[in-house]
């Protein structure tokens, strides 16, 4: 079974400024997807950014990129020039790939408060 | 563009009571999913559905209930409420084939059992 750590239940930035997000996992797949997802307050999830495991470039879109270290079982969430409305829970998933039933297995969440 | 419709969005049961959470997708998508999330936790998957007439449970499917009799439906059923089913439900869809399709939520049905 998968397992998604997230170790920093929350963090807070000042608008403008660049903060990182963390996120283990634990799987024995060699094929696998990895997600962050955004619930804002409004408790939409949003999804930011999504990354295969097959790729080595890093995703990015737009202000959101990762740092994606396969050895290492590592998928942390850069924002740049946080912004008000970036603060949310953001949640890091594992999906496994190949023909299987695209279930998601969530981490517990990270807290972000973007500070005016 | 309506996407993933969840209904009600908020309902307060007594113990022992039944009821179904409703969900109806207008993406035809083949995949669907039921979360409960926990207040501090992250999303658990309850049951998940790979097309009409094809359910299975996920990691947390004791007390509940699923059906899929069409593409577009897929209500989540509590036959005997209990406080520990308090919890925020999430609906979710995704298309077929092709792993780097996203999953598409629900606004979610926030459920409190006294």
């Amino acid at each position: 079974a998968q397992t998604v750590t997230q170790s920093q239940p929350e963090m807070s930035v000042q608008e403008a400024e660049t903060v990182t997000l963390s996120c283990t996992y634990d799987t024995s797949e060699s094929n696998y997807y990895l997600f962050w997802y955004k619930q804002p307050p409004s408790r939409q999830m949003i999804l930011v950014i999504r990354q295969e495991a097959y790729k080595q470039q890093n995703a990015t879109e737009n202000r959101f990129s990762v740092n994606f270290q396969k050895a290492a079982k590592s998928f942390s969430l850069k924002i740049s020039d946080s912004q008000l409305g970036d603060t949310a829970m953001y949640f890091c998933a594992f999906m496994k790939g190949g023909g299987s039933n695209y279930k998601l297995t969530f981490g517990k969440g990270t807290l972000l408060t973007v500070n005016p | 563009n309506a996407g993933v419709t969840q209904t009600p969005k908020f309902r307060i049961l007594k113990i022992g009571q039944s009821m179904t959470l409703q969900c109806t997708q207008d993406m035809n998508h083949n995949y669907m999913y039921w979360y409960r999330q926990d207040p501090g936790m992250g999303l658990k998957l309850i049951y998940y559905s790979v097309g009409a007439g094809i359910t299975d449970k996920g990691e947390v499917p004791n007390g509940y209930n699923v059906s899929r009799s069409t593409t577009e439906d897929f209500p989540l059923r509590l036959e005997l409420a209990a406080p520990s089913q308090t919890s925020v439900y999430f609906c979710a869809s995704r298309e077929g084939q092709g792993a780097n399709q996203p999953q598409h939520f629900g606004d979610g049905t926030r459920l409190s059992i006294l």
